[in-house]
């Protein structure tokens, strides 16, 4: 069974600051990753998606990494805002036909101005 | 373009009771999906519907089902409530089998059971 972990679960980092999520999964058969934002009481606002075979995508002054043998995906965001601050959740979809999504348990980023 | 729909927005129901809820993919989407996000407990996928039928379901009791009509809209049906269903239930869709992969979400509909 597929297990998603995100560590760390809180972080909280002055406006400007760069910083890395990470995401680790326990299955590598995986078909893509896609890293969300969902902010207090809201749904899912989609990220990225990182197919198995690509090892990074980047939008705006986001990128995401996938190292599909070792397990491991990280969300770096650049030069940090207040405006950041969102729980963000990563999520794979497994090899073969199901397509549901497992996903970790997010971390809670705040940025402070 | 309208993104994925969901109503009602938020729901009050009592134990033993039934709830529906329903949700509209975006346009050209066939399928869709259902999670649960209970406090505490973090999302948890529930069914997929994909040109009209179940695809697969998670590992929720029977009392929990739905389906998809024509229009590839859904409806999540929840009988006998209990207490723990309270959560926030989010519905997905896609461009299904033959199309990308990314899963747009809706805003959600919470429910909480007395």
């Amino acid at each position: 069974k597929q297990e998603v972990t995100q560590i760390p679960a809180a972080l909280s980092v002055p406006e400007g600051e760069n910083l890395v999520l990470n995401c680790s999964f326990t299955d590598s058969a995986i078909y893509n990753l896609q890293w969300f934002r969902q902010d207090p009481g809201k749904g899912l606002t989609s990220l990225l998606l990182i197919q198995s075979s690509q090892r990074e995508q980047t939008s705006g002054r986001l990128n995401a990494s996938l190292d599909k043998s070792s397990g491991r995906s990280t969300l770096y965001i650049a030069a940090s805002q207040p405006g950041d601050s969102a729980t963000y959740l990563c999520a794979v979809r497994a090899s073969g036909s199901a397509r549901q999504l497992t996903f970790g348990s997010g971390t809670q980023l705040t940025v402070l101005p | 373009e309208a993104g994925v729909t969901q109503s009602p927005t938020h729901l009050i129901k009592t134990r033993g009771q039934q709830v529906t809820l329903r949700c509209s993919p975006i346009s050209g989407h066939t399928s869709v999906y259902w999670y649960q996000q209970a406090l505490g407990l973090g999302l948890q996928f529930l069914l997929w519907y994909d040109e009209g039928e179940e695809r697969n379901r998670g590992n929720f009791p029977p009392r929990f089902s739905g389906r998809q009509f024509p229009n590839y809209s859904s409806e999540l049906n929840v009988n006998a409530l209990e207490l723990e269903d309270s959560a926030l239930y989010l519905c997905a869709s896609s461009l299904g089998r033959q199309g990308g992969e990314t899963q747009y979400f809706g805003p959600g509909t919470r429910l909480l059971v007395l």
